[in-house]
Parts: C-alpha cells; structure tokens; sequence
C-alpha cells in the first residue's frame, strides 16, 4: 500500500512568490492534516481537510490556505511569502471516521520549502 | 502558549542504555498521546500511544508510562540501540469533536552511542 506522497520534495522560492504544494494521501483516507515543522517551534497544525471540507484550522495568517478534492488529494497555498515561511511542511492523512484513533497519523516525507 | 512541554531538547545514551523522555500536557481535554519518531529526511511514524485510562503502556522495548494526576506522561526506551537515534516527538490530542489535530512537543533529539 503506497503512503502518503508529497510533491515537490524541494523548492526554492523568494519573498512575495507564492507557493503551491501537493499530497496525495494513502488510498482510502479522506482526512488530509498539513503540519509546518521549523527548528524553532516544531511541528504546528495548519489545517485538516475531510470530504473537501476544512475542519479544524490552525494559529496561522491568512496567507496559508488549502483545499482538498474529491479523490482526497489536498493542496496547500502560501501566498506573499516571508522568510519566516521557509520550513518542512507535511502532509499526514488518517482514516478519519474508522477504527483508527484519532492520533494516528500517516506522514509524508515533506515539502522542503526555502525562501530567499 | 504551548501545551505540550518535552525535554530535555537533546539525549546521548549509551547503547544498552535507558532513553527516557518527558512531556507534561496543559489542557485536560486531551485524551490521546501519541509518541511519533523521525528519522532525517522522513516523516514522523507513530511509534505507540496511550489513552488516560491506563499508567503505562508496553510494546517491545518502548514504553509509557502515564500521570494523568501530574498531566504527565514519559517515554523509556529500553535497551537503546544506534537504531533508535532519531527525533522523538510527544503529542496530544483530543477525539471529543472529531479534530484531528496534533498538539506536538518540540521533540527530542536522541542519539544512541556504541
């Protein structure tokens, strides 16, 4: 069973550029969470994404925003970035709504996003 | 505000060693604590978790142990291999209204020396 695949692994950008990336979850999860993890303050929840619907969201400005479609897979948008945004960010999926608790999430491998 | 506090920030254990992580929690809400580990260049794997209704938990050589009292829960690894060097992160969350939503601790950094 394939995991939780985010693309691109690595990008580079410069400040005021926005950004677009990309997850496709683990076959037959329709929870989508996005996790930003910086040396500094760790790993913080951005959003939660189930059936195409936001959930739950995060301490986060407006900039950072997502969507997720109807086969699941989920984007996650920064507009007018700041240096402060160059981070990891990954993506998780769950089976939300199934036997799994609640805690259980699957990781991707991450978005290594730099901004110059 | 943070509401999962983990230390210490960094351990060096000897290999057959004890590794032991704490995190207290502040929101008596929480109701799931996950422990995950991340090796570099990985996502975090969940690597076992514990509701409040039990002290401790067991599989293999990872344990936690849990305060509910306290707000308190640890992470022992037994018999620490190099294998085990990794980050470490604590978590908390709470199913109540369906959130999945991750509350982390700044991690662990743990290396396992031979």
């Amino acid at each position: 069973k394939a995991g939780v695949t985010q693309t691109p692994r690595y990008l580079i950008k410069t400040r005021g550029q926005q950004v677009t990336l990309s997850c496709s979850p683990i076959s037959g999860h329709r929870s989508v969470s996005w996790y930003q993890q910086t040396p500094g303050q760790g790993l913080q929840f951005l959003f939660e994404y189930f059936s195409e619907t936001q959930r739950n969201k995060g301490n986060f400005p407006g900039r950072f925003s997502g969507r997720q479609f109807s086969n699941s897979r989920s984007e996650m948008n920064v507009s007018t970035l700041e240096l402060g945004d160059s981070a990891l960010y990954l993506c998780a999926s769950s089976s939300r709504g199934q036997s799994l608790p609640a805690g259980e999430l699957f990781f991707g491998e991450g978005s290594r996003l730099t901004v110059l | 505000q943070q509401q999962v506090k983990q230390s210490p920030q960094s351990l060096i254990v000897q290999k057959g060693g004890i590794s032991i992580i704490n995190c207290a929690y502040e929101n008596t809400a929480f109701d799931y604590f996950p422990w995950y580990q991340q090796f570099p260049g990985k996502g975090p794997a969940l690597l076992i978790a514990i509701r409040p209704d039990v002290s401790e938990k067991k599989e293999g050589r990872f344990t936690i142990s849990f305060n509910k009292s306290a707000k308190q829960f640890s992470l022992h690894i037994m018999d620490s291999q190099p294998g085990d060097s990794a980050t470490y992160f604590c978590a908390a969350t709470y199913s109540g209204a369906g959130s999945y939503q991750l509350t982390f601790g700044k991690g662990t950094k743990l290396s396992v020396i031979p």
